[in-house]
């Protein structure tokens, strides 16, 4: 049974570019959560999706923005790409009928701004 | 507002030494804890969960932690370090209002051989 998959695992980037990330949820899960990881930091929180929408964001701006698809897949874009903004970016999945707070988390995508 | 506070940045123990995190959490209500696990260049991994049901919880690999809420903490405990526990260990909480995992700062754990 696979986990959680995100691609790509590692990317280099320079300022004001976009960027794309993806993410596969575990089997049976049909809620996706987006978490940045700094370096040396903890996990902060950016959005959570479920049924194709935004249920909840955290304190991040317009410019990192998702989707969830119907298979319940889900991408993270990025646009106009800082500095600030290189750190490991962390998919999580979970059960919405399980209270959705039981995450399983993919081996992240690193990603480095230039 | 719930938050958690990880107490030490690195906590360094000899191999067959108890292990203790400590943690403490801050919520109006009783809240949902965690424990997760990151080993270098790996994923989240969830080594117990705390939700009322009991006061002290197990979970993988010989991994305990006891809810005082006297005392708002949520200290991880094992009895024998093994080499494989290096790792960096992060105290969470769930914030049910907004659907989201709050991270504490992390403990990097080193174990002497």
């Amino acid at each position: 049974d696979a986990g959680v998959t995100q691609s790509p695992t590692h990317l280099i980037k320079t300022r004001g570019q976009q960027v794309t990330l993806r993410c596969s949820p575990k089997s049976g899960h049909d809620t996706v959560s987006w978490y940045q990881q700094a370096l040396g930091q903890g996990p902060q929180f950016i959005f959570q999706y479920y049924e194709e929408e935004e249920r909840q964001r955290g304190n991040f701006p317009d410019r990192f923005s998702g989707h969830q698809f119907p298979n319940y897949s889900s991408e993270l874009n990025v646009n106009a790409l800082l500095l600030g903004d290189s750190a490991l970016y962390l998919c999580a999945s979970s059960k919405i009928r399980d209270g959705a707070n039981v995450l399983t988390f993919g081996a992240g995508s690193r990603l480095t701004v230039l | 507002a719930q938050s958690v506070t990880q107490l030490d940045s690195h906590v360094s123990v000899s191999e067959g030494t108890p292990v203790l995190l400590r943690c403490n959490y801050s919520s109006s209500y009783s809240p949902s804890l965690f424990w997760y696990v990151q080993h270098p260049n790996k994923g989240l991994q969830l080594l117990l969960k705390y939700t009322s049901a009991a006061t002290l919880v197990k979970g993988i690999n010989g991994f305990e932690a006891e809810f005082k809420k006297s005392e708002t903490s949520f200290h991880l405990t094992k009895p024998s370090a093994h080499m494989s526990d290096a790792a960096e260990y992060f105290c969470v909480v769930w914030m049910d209002s907004s659907y989201k995992l709050i991270f504490g700062s992390g403990t990097r754990l080193l174990v002497r051989p």
